[in-house]
């Protein structure tokens, strides 16, 4: 069975720094497109990053550019989501999301997400 | 804020059709496909409908997805009280290189 679970949220103040990481499960990994996606409490979601298989190819949504940095280890089947310099209004539920084999197609599963709270 | 467009609620009764609509532009819509994705309160969200109509196993036919040029709508057949969710569209947008999202729907069954 495919599952993806996050870890890594936290209460942290503003301009802090944590890392949250994704362990996939039941698949091969290595094959997928990998996405963060967010979702502030009681909103809509927000597609945060995606890495390809490799890692070769990124992009970020305008809101965290600069700020946030995704990565890989496929060794280890786990996606990371590196959250620097943190806003109050970065407090999400940060889920994780298998692509395909391409960007561009569709997310799923996702995993169960984990609770960013940035507060002074 | 959202690039693609949804009504934020709808509702109706058990066995009607309800339609959800989603609005985007040529560089979403107008060129990608449409996926819909079904989110209970306080649970992650599960893809529902994905490039033209396909449904992941378990998802029942009662839910159709279409699209026309820069606009796409989710059907749900014979509502039940159980699909009372949120439901949200999404497309890649090749100007942004990445994924939009509407606001989301939160469906009511009376």
């Amino acid at each position: 069975q495919v599952h993806l679970v996050e870890s890594g949220g936290g209460l942290v103040k503003p301009g802090g720094s944590l890392r949250l990481s994704c362990v996939g499960s039941g698949f091969t990994f290595e094959n997928y497109y990998m996405n963060w996606i967010r979702q502030a409490p009681g909103k809509g979601l927000e597609w945060i990053s995606y890495m390809s298989v490799t890692g070769s190819f990124t992009n970020y949504a305008d809101s965290v550019r600069g700020r946030f940095t995704i990565s890989r280890d496929n060794a280890k089947n786990t996606l990371y989501l590196q959250l620097n310099s943190l806003r109050v209004d970065d407090t999400a539920i940060y889920y994780c999301a298998r692509g395909t084999v391409a960007a561009r197609h569709w997310f799923d599963p996702w995993g169960q997400g984990t609770l960013v709270t940035v507060s002074s | 804020q959202s690039m693609l467009t949804q009504p934020p609620s709808a509702s109706g009764t058990p066995g009607q059709r309800v339609t959800i609509s989603c609005s985007g532009s040529r560089s979403n819509i107008g060129t990608n496909f449409v996926n819909w994705y079904q989110q209970f309160p306080g649970t992650a969200p599960r893809l529902l409908n994905y490039e033209n109509n396909q449904r992941p196993s378990g998802v029942p036919d009662r839910f159709s997805d279409s699209k026309s040029g820069t606009s796409a709508s989710l059907d749900i057949f014979g509502l039940q009280s159980e699909d009372e969710a949120d439901y949200y569209c999404a497309s890649w947008d090749d100007s942004l290189n990445g994924w939009v999202f509407g606001g989301g729907t939160k469906l009511t069954v009376l």
